[in-house]
């Protein structure tokens, strides 16, 4: 059983939605990220959170410790969104990652 | 300042072959990871490095093995290749091993086909 969910696993979007992508994980962690892997592979790290909220642009991530659950949300949503979102949850000795979001943003 | 690089950026090996992969971590990072992705697996963690040192491994058989170089760039290699190694291998780099704030970045990736 993978210890890292996310949720849905698939969103197709109209441009300019409101879209929130959400991660769960079952034990403590230090550290989650989220990344954004475009077709072709290449992959960009959006976030690093251990607690709190952060915000880039577009782009807010929160994390709930004590919920253990971190939601990723993109605002006015734009076709160069489309990619696939996968959140990695760093624990002591290991990586795990979330199977992965694959968002579509039509125009 | 430079993100990471890998090298090369596609491969095409057959089986029962081996294969050297790398990795150059931004400047300043002392720990690099590795990871595989493939279609029914997902990202999965092979290894890390820290100051030469492997400091956690992933399930992977011994067929994947990695090093650091005292310039914080790294090898992985995958020796007797099997067609499901075909996949693609990221690495990531941070500035230490293990802690908060330390934010990881991955390279471009190195995709493998094995024939």
């Amino acid at each position: 059983k993978n210890e890292v969910e996310q949720s849905p696993q698939n969103l197709t979007a109209q441009e300019g939605e409101f879209i929130t992508i959400n991660c769960s994980y079952s034990v403590g962690i230090s550290a989650l990220h989220w990344l954004q892997q475009h077709p072709g592979g290449g992959i960009v790290s959006l976030f690093m959170l251990s607690s709190g909220k952060k915000k880039h642009g577009r782009l807010i991530a929160t994390i709930n410790i004590q919920e253990k659950h971190s939601s990723l949300h993109i605002t006015a949503s734009h076709p160069r969104d489309s990619a696939v979102y996968i959140c990695p949850a760093t624990y002591s000795d290991k990586v795990i990652f979330g199977p992965g979001t694959s968002l579509s943003v039509i125009p | 300042k430079a993100g990471v690089t890998q090298t090369p950026r596609y491969l095409i090996k057959t089986r029962g072959q081996q294969v050297t992969l790398s990795c150059s971590p931004i400047s300043g990072h002392r720990s690099v990871s590795w990871y595989q992705q493939t279609p029914g697996q997902g990202l999965q963690f092979l290894f890390e490095y820290f100051s030469e040192t492997q400091r956690n491994k992933g399930n992977f058989p011994g067929r994947f093995s990695g090093r650091q170089f005292s310039n914080s760039r790294s090898e992985m290699n995958v020796s007797t290749l099997e067609l499901g190694d075909s996949a693609l291998y990221l690495c990531a780099s941070r500035k230490t091993s293990g802690g908060r704030n330390n934010e990881q970045f991955f390279g471009p990736g190195t995709r493998l086909t094995v024939l």
